[in-house]
């Protein structure tokens, strides 16, 4: 059975960096073409992804925060580390960290993900 | 930035057909995965790869893709069916994943 949970902070700061980590169980981020990955969603608004770490170490941002964020794994924890610099009120959210399962698409060449399972989220409110 | 189109709200009746829609360029090459999500809930998949429903997710849920648009389909809504839907495919270079904005589906 997979399982994620998220750790970190409820309350931060204005310009302060926040530091979340997913724990999970149930796979290997070393098996080919899985991710973790990190979704947030501001009260009352959409689903926001925002970066993705994947068995080989490739990283992928969302291009309006890539500046603000760092994703970093630790394979012989099971944990992977989402980093977000300069926090603002306009971030606080809920944050959620996701198994993605990533299937190339032959017809066109693109990346497929599929965020299958998802932690039970974390909030976190950023003001002074 | 690369967008997927929603409704935003969708109400139907009890026993109803809901049709979500999802728009985007790259769709005619592109899958795309929905998710449901109740309230105070995390997200949960219920159609993959624009028509494979995933175990455990009822038979109502079926999905379809044309063109540009993929729909999501619930025949014979039930009043747990209540939630936000929200489709999720990639960016115009397939690079990442993008969620579009949302939609509420109401069970009158």
């Amino acid at each position: 059975q997979i399982t994620l949970k998220e750790s970190g902070p409820t309350l931060v700061k204005p310009t302060q960096t926040l530091t979340l980590t997913c724990t999970f169980s149930g796979f290997s981020l070393t098996t080919s073409e899985l991710g973790v990955g990190w979704v947030r969603q501001a009260p009352g608004k959409a689903l926001e992804w925002l970066a993705l770490i994947h068995w080989n170490d490739d990283k992928r941002y969302n291009p309006s925060l890539k500046t603000r964020l760092t994703i970093t794994q630790d394979t012989s924890k099971n944990q992977v580390v989402l980093t977000m610099a300069d926090m603002d009120p306009v971030d606080t959210a809920t944050y959620y960290c996701v198994h993605s399962l990533r299937e190339l698409q032959l017809r066109s060449g693109f990346f497929y993900y599929n965020m299958g399972v998802w932690g039970k989220g974390t909030t976190v409110t950023v003001s002074s | 930035s690369y967008e997927l189109t929603q409704p935003p709200s969708v109400s139907v009746s009890p026993g109803q057909t809901a049709r979500i829609t999802c728009s985007g360029d790259t769709l005619p090459k592109q899958y795309v995965c929905w998710y449901q999500q109740k309230p105070g809930q995390a997200p949960v998949v219920v159609m993959d790869k624009d028509t494979e429903r995933p175990s455990g997710i009822p038979e109502r849920f079926s999905g379809s893709s044309s063109g540009r648009t993929v729909t999501l389909t619930i025949s014979g809504v039930q009043p747990e069916d209540e939630a936000e839907y929200y489709c999720q495919s990639s960016d115009s270079g397939g690079r990442y994943p993008v969620f579009g904005g949302g939609t509420k589906l109401s069970v009158l």
